[in-house]
């Protein structure tokens, strides 16, 4: 799988948008882009995936840049539960996730 | 429709000890992954299960870690004379069947069994 790279931590405020950035320059064509969070002394929760294009649920916004080489997760209003560390992660056809240090996003009223 | 369901949540054990890791999977879900988290480090893939079966047991150490899926009941992990290095958090993770390419298929995780060797 292409290793991906994240900056080890950020803070967002409250109420506004928190992009959260993921370099994956090494990724190939049949490489899924998959984000997961772990809140304290949680198991890792799915938040979003994608190949190309664009994708939204009703947790988050995934952007994949048209090279694919980087990605920004999008949690659109941050609230203070949204505090974890995220995960990105690229996927080719295996059942192995690899999880890598991640970021840890700080949410602050 | 419960989610993946993993218990003891907490388990301490002496040195020595057996310890019983357990998870059942999401409804409708047949396949089952273990993941090992060391404290202050990323999870780490152990073992990939289906009903009966062991597909990788390729991230498992090499003695004293078991696991299996029967055809009733949960997924247990069980690990054999405990020492304080597998002081850990222990994931499970389950997924539908596969259909089509394998990087489409989610896993979904439970909350995990943190094991504390004295």
């Amino acid at each position: 799988d292409a290793k991906t790279t994240q900056p080890p931590s950020m803070d967002c405020a409250e109420g506004r948008a928190a992009n959260l950035p993921c370099n994956h320059s090494t990724i190939s064509g049949n490489e899924y882009v998959y984000w997961y969070r772990q809140i304290h002394s949680q198991g890792p929760q799915y938040i979003i995936h994608g190949l190309k294009n664009n994708e939204t649920n009703e947790m988050a916004s995934l952007i994949i840049t048209e090279d694919r080489k980087s990605s920004t997760l999008i949690l659109p209003h941050a609230t203070l539960r949204d505090t974890a560390v995220y995960y990105c992660i690229v996927r080719v056809n295996d059942y192995k996730l690899s999880f890598g240090a991640g970021t840890t996003v700080t949410v602050r009223a | 429709n419960a989610g993946v369901m993993q218990n003891p949540r907490h388990l301490v054990r002496r040195r020595g000890q057996e310890a019983r890791l357990r998870c059942s999977p999401m409804k409708g879900h047949s396949h089952v992954y273990w993941y090992r988290q060391l404290p202050e480090e990323g999870l780490k893939f152990m073992v990939y299960l289906q009903k009966e079966n062991i597909i990788d047991e390729s991230g498992m150490p090499k003695e004293r870690f078991s696991a299996e899926f029967p055809k009733e009941g949960p997924s247990i992990l069980r690990i054999q004379q405990v020492v304080r290095g597998d002081s850990a958090a222990y994931f499970c993770a389950s997924s539908p069947p596969w259909r089509g390419n394998l990087a489409k298929n989610i896993q979904y995780f439970g909350a995990g069994t943190r094991l504390s060797v004295l």
